[in-house]
């Protein structure tokens, strides 16, 4: 069973560029109709999807934050990557890493979140 | 994109049902049958418990259900018990650009 885990920063500064990782374990990255996904959740919030990438490098991003947001893929590490510019308080959440079924256009496994605060 | 509408709360008896509605839009819901709903206890990750609008994954018991009409989807949990108190949510797949919208999320109660 695939299994995603963040690792990262967990304290930002403002104005600076918050970066996160996610490892995938129990399976390649890149077998499969998947794509690679980030959805974050502030404090007693809602879930936000930020944007995906599929293995070939393609990516979709919510346009809401499509100017600050960059997912690449590594894989031979069989990790993707999130980067996030210009963070701002606005900005600390649960960030997740998930995977999600291409053809069923749905997020079916999700990593454990990783608390991000942007503060000074 | 906006949110999707779902109302804050709901609540039932053990034993009980209960239907926790998802409005959108055409763009969204109402223009794809790619509507997923998931389940989030305190300080855990989603889980999915719903996805293409009623189907199910392996594990996940028959108590919960899914359906949609135009741009409303709904998820039933029937025969509540202790267990399913957490907060729901739906999203839904909402475009050609790839993108997904979730709901704001209502949480469920067991009295």
């Amino acid at each position: 069973q695939v299994q995603l885990q963040e690792s990262g920063p967990g304290l930002v500064k403002p104005s600076q560029t918050l970066s996160l990782t996610c490892t995938v374990s129990g399976g390649s990255i890149s077998s499969g109709s998947y794509y690679w996904s980030w959805i974050r959740q502030p404090a007693g919030k809602g879930l936000e999807w930020i944007g995906r990438i599929y293995t070939s490098g393609s990516t979709n991003y919510n346009p809401s934050l499509k100017s600050r947001v960059t997912i690449s893929v590594d894989t031979s590490k069989n990790q993707f990557s999130l980067k996030l510019s210009s963070v701002t308080a606005a900005d600390t959440a649960v960030y997740y890493c998930a995977r999600t079924d291409g053809p069923a256009r749905v997020v079916d496994y999700w990593g454990q979140g990783t608390l991000v605060t942007v503060s000074s | 994109q906006s949110a999707l509408t779902q109302p804050p709360s709901a609540s039932g008896s053990p034993g009980q049902s209960v239907t926790i509605s998802c409005t959108g839009t055409s763009s969204d819901v109402g223009g794809y049958n790619y509507v997923s709903w998931y389940q989030q206890h305190p300080g855990k990750a989603p889980k999915l418990m719903i996805y293409e609008v009623s189907k199910r994954p392996s594990g996940v018991p028959d108590r919960f259900s899914g359906s949609k009409s135009g741009n409303t989807a709904s998820l039933t949990v029937s025969g509540l018990q202790a267990e399913d108190e957490a907060d729901y949510y739906c999203s839904s797949y909402a475009g050609s650009n790839g993108e997904y919208v979730f709901g704001t999320g209502t949480k469920v109660t067991v009295l």
